[in-house]
């Protein structure tokens, strides 16, 4: 089975450009969740959806930050415009109601933004 | 608030030895408890998990770890280190209701020659 899809693998930019990541995630899983990952800060949650709905956007750092998921099979997670500060891994994960609530990853997306 | 706190960020082993890296979560109610590894430039992966069955869960790659209600602890352990074991581990706790998982803040492992 396929896993947890992200692209792209690696993202560099220019500070102000608008940047765009994608997950796709297990089929069958109605929850997804995206994380951010610094040295600094660990490993945050950002938002995460159930059945495409966003449940809780708390860990947004701002308004720069939108997250969307159009169907059971797809997300964006779009940074507009991009800062130095943003970057950082941003990792992707689903999840199926009723299994213990364990996450599957994706490989992540690696942002550099100059 | 549900936490995680796992000691020490960073552990270092020598090949062969016993490795122990220490988690404790704060729960009111019983807890699903997570340990995931993270290679590195990879995504997390599951290790092990304990869903309320048996005390000691078994994990991939002769990982274990113990729910131990009485010191909410769930310590993680491999009796003998081997190089590729050398990662970021993460311990986690959900409760029912799909509720995200929280969390530590993770305990780096370096496993030396």
């Amino acid at each position: 089975d396929a896993g947890v899809i992200q692209s792209p693998r690696h993202e560099v930019t220019e500070m102000g450009q608008e940047v765009t990541l994608r997950c796709k995630p297990i089929s069958g899983h109605d929850y997804l969740f995206w994380y951010r990952q610094t040295m600094m800060r660990g490993l945050e949650l950002l938002i995460y959806f159930n059945n495409n709905v966003p449940i809780d956007d708390s860990g947004m750092p701002e308004d720069r930050f939108s997250a969307k998921m159009p169907n059971a099979s797809f997300s964006t997670l779009k940074i507009q415009p991009s800062e130095p500060r943003d970057s950082a891994v941003y990792f992707c994960a689903s999840a199926k109601t009723g299994a213990y609530n364990e996450q599957f990853f994706g490989p992540g997306t690696r942002l550099t933004v100059l | 608030a549900q936490s995680v706190t796992q000691l020490g960020s960073h552990v270092s082993v020598s090949e062969g030895a016993l490795v122990l890296l220490r988690c404790n979560y704060s729960s009111s109610v019983p807890p699903y408890l997570f340990w995931y590894v993270q290679y590195p430039n990879q995504g997390l992966q599951l290790l092990l998990k304990y869903t309320s069955a048996a005390t000691l869960v078994k994990g991939i790659n002769d990982f274990e770890a113990e729910f131990k209600k009485s010191e909410t602890s769930f310590h993680l352990t491999k009796p003998s280190a081997h190089m590729s074991d050398a990662a970021e581990y993460f311990c986690a706790v959900s409760y029912s209701g799909n509720t995200p998982l929280v969390f530590g803040k993770g305990t780096r492992l370096s496993v030396i020659a």
